[in-house]
């Protein structure tokens, strides 16, 4: 069965800390894998998008990385602020293009305290 | 940001009763699609739209249908509401290559409703 599994489910950090969010998945057969910044009340924005021939990949103080022979993916967060307090979505598409495919995990809540 | 309006962004009904959410796109693209979001569970695909008046079932498709006669715009109802179907809508769109659907999923704000 396809599954996008998160951890941890929730984490609290200092502001200007840095964290790590993993994302394991059983999905195949593989495409890319996203993640996705959803602040709360609003709807998820991509942060990134990794085929598999791609380590990783970095947006601004995220970088994502991803392990194609283990199927693990991590999102980590550098120097964080407040405004990184939100969810973060783990997306696996199981399908070349089809995003009637796409699996996405529960999420990690993240709270960023001053 | 992506130009999707999803309206009403909050409801309130009783079971028993039908409900339509809206999702009003300004960007042209051709797939749309309708998520709920529920608490300890991924997004889940109720329904898509690949064009106008093409529409396929999602994985939570049950007692839900929709509509899209124009590009612009994509239909969700709940025939008779149950409070099983209390949960954030969201509306999200993509280009797409040939039939394929690439690049970048865009969402909505979200729709809340409440089945009392």
């Amino acid at each position: 069965k396809n599954q996008v599994e998160q951890s941890p489910q929730s984490l609290i950090i200092l502001e200007g800390k840095n964290c790590t969010l993993q994302c394991n998945y059983t999905v195949s057969p593989f495409s890319n894998l996203r993640w996705y910044k959803q602040d709360t009340g609003r709807g998820p924005v991509s942060l990134t998008i990794m085929t598999f021939s791609e380590n990783t990949k970095s947006n601004g103080r995220y970088t994502a990385t991803l392990d194609a022979d283990t199927k693990q993916s991590s999102l980590h967060i550098t120097a964080s602020q407040l405004s990184d307090s939100a969810s973060y979505i783990c997306v696996v598409s199981a399908d070349p293009g089809g995003y009637n495919k796409l699996i996405f995990g529960a999420g990690t809540r993240l709270a960023v305290h001053p | 940001d992506a130009g999707i309006t999803q309206s009403p962004r909050h409801k309130v009904t009783e079971t028993g009763t039908p409900v339509t959410l809206r999702c009003h796109q300004t960007e042209n693209h051709r797939y749309m699609y309708w998520y709920r979001q529920d608490p300890g569970h991924g997004l889940r695909l109720i329904h898509y739209s690949y064009g106008v008046k093409d529409t396929d079932k999602g994985e939570v498709s049950d007692g839900y249908s929709v509509s899209r006669s124009k590009t612009e715009d994509f239909l969700l109802t709940l025939e008779s509401a149950t409070s099983s179907q209390t949960s954030v809508y969201f509306c999200a769109i993509s280009e797409s290559s040939g039939l394929r659907v690439t690049g970048e999923l865009f969402f909505g704000e979200g729709s809340r409703l409440t089945v009392l």
